[in-house]
């Protein structure tokens, strides 16, 4: 398997324009993760999906974000209209359930500038 | 929710004396702890992990240890290597037959001085 794999790897825009991230999930995995990365923040999670499922999104920061997951194979973060401050590494990761705690795997990441 | 306090936030050893990284965790329910490593403009990797079933788990050069009583855990590396030089993150999730998120601490920048 070729791990998680993220689409764009970089990616520059500017204010106020749409940008969609996309994620592939290692094949048989059923909990997928959308974690941002800065400087000033470490990691945060955003949302997390399990079988398809959003089960929270308490981290997706405002309403200009959203996330979706159609199918076991594919997830979408979505902001709309982008701002300066969004400007991160975005990170998706995934597991398969085995009980009591299950390594996470991790893309490669978006670094997404905002200009 | 969980919150996980991770310190020092930078850490400069001597090749080949040890490091020692310690994280705390407010949820008395999580039970799983794992430990990141992040390379320069690279993805995290997983490189341990604890149950909260035991107390000590070792791979090598690396140890974790647990204390559940006291809520923390800790990261050891010992024989410090230059290929050691990274940013470390520890995380602490509450799992039961099902995942549920990973808090991460804030990250540990490890300098391994030649």
């Amino acid at each position: 398997d070729a791990g998680v794999i993220q689409s764009p790897r970089h990616e520059v825009t500017e204010m106020g324009q749409e940008v969609t991230l996309r994620c592939k999930p290692i094949s048989g995995h059923n909990s997928l993760f959308w974690y941002r990365q800065t400087m000033m923040r470490g990691l945060e999670l955003l949302i997390y999906f399990n079988n398809n499922v959003p089960i929270d999104d308490s981290g997706m920061p405002e309403d200009r974000f959203s996330a979706k997951m159609p199918n076991a194979s594919f997830s979408t973060l979505k902001i709309q209209p982008s701002e300066p401050r969004d400007s991160a590494v975005y990170f998706c990761a995934s597991s398969s359930i085995q009980g009591i705690g299950t390594e996470a795997f991790f893309g490669q990441g978006t670094r997404l500038t905002v200009v | 929710g969980e919150n996980v306090e991770q310190h020092p936030s930078t850490l400069s050893v001597q090749e080949g004396d040890s490091a020692v990284i310690k994280c705390t965790y407010s949820d008395s329910a999580s039970n799983y702890f794992p430990w990141y490593k992040q390379e320069l403009g690279k993805r995290p990797q997983l490189i341990i992990d604890i149950r909260s079933n035991v107390g000590e788990k070792k791979d090598q050069r690396i140890a974790v240890t647990l204390n559940k009583t006291a809520k923390h855990f800790s990261l050891h590396i010992t024989e410090t290597q230059p290929e050691d030089s990274a940013v470390y993150f520890c995380a602490a999730s509450r799992t039961n037959f099902g995942n549920e998120k990973l808090t991460f601490g804030t990250g540990t920048r490890l300098t391994i001085i030649p």
